[in-house]
């Protein structure tokens, strides 16, 4: 059973760039079935999917957030990576990290334990 | 704004049933059958309880259903329990991205 741990700042500064990465353990990332994703929420809010990644480098972003995302994989160091650049206080959020199949399958599990990204000068 | 409409509450007393909607569009929930609902307790990660609008993840005790009509769909738990209070979150495909809906909180009375 593949686990997934997010790791990164947890404070960023407005207008700079937000980088977390996710590792997974427990399975490989060259797995054909999955796609990788990311998906946060806002202090008190909903969930919000950012974007996801196969393990070939396809991609797919939310149409919101497309301008200011980039997903990338390495997969020699089963983890996939999110940058998200010009960040305002809107992007305070819990960051999570999580699998699910090909689409349209629609089921995200595991999920990482989540990391707090606070922007603040 | 959330891109799938949930009500902010739901609230039951033991044994009862209670229902969750989750309204999208034709190019979501109404599009696709490949809707999802998610459990989340405070400052947990989500869990996963129903994919593809009726089926059950491995371990979800069998008082929770999902099914959908048109563009909106539901997920039920019959038979509350004290554990069922959550914040519950439904998730569709949207062609080529995933959407969620803004989260209802269930509270066990």
């Amino acid at each position: 059973q593949s686990q997934l741990q997010e790791s990164g700042p947890g404070l960023v500064k407005p207008s700079e760039t937000l980088s977390l990465t996710c590792t997974v353990s427990g399975g490989s990332m060259n797995n054909r079935a999955y796609y990788w994703g990311w998906i946060r929420q806002a202090p008190g809010k909903g969930l919000e999917w950012i974007g996801s990644i196969y393990y070939s480098g396809n991609t797919y972003y939310s149409p919101s957030l497309k301008s200011r995302v980039t997903i990338s994989v390495d997969t020699s160091k089963n983890q996939f990576s999110l940058n998200l650049s010009s960040v305002t206080a809107a992007d305070t959020a819990v960051y999570y990290c999580a699998r699910h199949p090909l689409p349209p399958s629609n089921w995200f599990d595991p999920w990482g334990q989540g990391t707090l990204v606070t922007v603040s000068s | 704004q959330s891109a799938l409409t949930q009500p902010p509450s739901a609230s039951g007393s033991p044994g009862q049933s209670v229902t969750i909607s989750c309204t999208g569009t034709s190019s979501d929930v109404g599009g696709y059958n490949y809707v999802s609902w998610y459990q989340q307790n405070p400052g947990k990660a989500p869990k996963i309880m129903i994919y593809e609008v009726t089926k059950k993840s491995s371990g979800v005790p069998d008082r929770f259903s999902g099914s959908k009509s048109g563009n909106t769909a539901s997920l039920t738990v019959s038979g509350l329990q004290a554990e069922d209070e959550a914040d519950y979150y439904c998730s569709s495909y949207a062609g080529s991205n995933w959407v969620f809906g803004g989260g209802t909180k269930l509270t066990v009375l």
